[in-house]
């Protein structure tokens, strides 16, 4: 069965800090894996999307890294800003396959 | 060049009856999904149209319905609501079913009473 765990389902850290989410996942086979940012109250917003041969892809302080073999993923943000407190989402999508498979989310929250 | 957009926004409905969201994805975005939002079960598929035909559908009770139109705007059906759908309801749009990237609307929250 496809899962994508996330952890940890909260954080609280201090603004200017950085942390780093993690995201593992058994889809196979396996396509591309994206990670989202969620706004309370808003729909899911793009951050990145890596396919297999991608080892690491940033968007501004947001980094993603992706290691196929172990079937591990994290986002790691830099100098954390209060606007950053949000929902972060994993999705991983299978080959010839439409549907995604979705993390329950990490919940961050930036505190001044 | 616009986002997509669901209508409404909010929706509060009793239990039995039965409701009808809308989204409007991006210009040129041939395939629309629809999710359910819920703070236990995170977002779940609910199912995927691309030109006007039902590509993909998740694990969820004949209640749930949708249509897509010509113009590419969808429309999601739930009847006999139970106290169990409120929810958000998110719709997202791309280029192309598959591995494209997703771009969502706001949502329509729906509470059942």
């Amino acid at each position: 069965k496809n899962q994508v765990e996330q952890s940890p389902q909260s954080l609280i850290i201090l603004e200017g800090k950085n942390c780093t989410l993690q995201c593992n996942y058994t889809v196979s086979p396996f396509s591309n894996l994206r990670w989202y940012k969620q706004d309370t109250g808003r729909g899911p917003v793009s951050l990145t999307i890596m396919t297999f041969s991608e080892n690491t892809k940033s968007n501004g302080r947001y980094t993603a890294t992706l290691d196929a073999d172990t079937k591990q993923s994290s986002l790691h943000i830099t100098a954390s800003q209060l606007s950053d407190s949000a929902s972060y989402i994993c999705v991983v999508s299978a080959q010839g396959y439409s549907t995604l498979t979705f993390g329950k989310g990490t919940m961050l929250l930036v505190s001044p | 060049k616009a986002g997509v957009t669901q209508t409404p926004r909010y929706l509060i409905k009793t239990r039995g009856q039965q409701v009808t969201l809308s989204c409007s994805p991006i210009s040129g975005h041939r395939s629309v999904s629809w999710y359910q939002q819920t703070p236990g079960q995170g977002l779940q598929f609910l199912f995927e149209y691309f030109s006007e035909t039902q590509r993909n559908k998740g694990n969820f009770p004949g209640r749930f319905s949708g249509r897509q139109f010509s113009n590419s705007r969808s429309e999601m059906n739930v009847s006999t609501l139970e106290l169990g759908d409120s929810a958000l309801y998110l719709c997202a749009s791309s280029l192309r079913d598959g591995g494209n990237i997703q771009y969502f609307g706001a949502g329509t929250r729906l509470s059942v009473l």
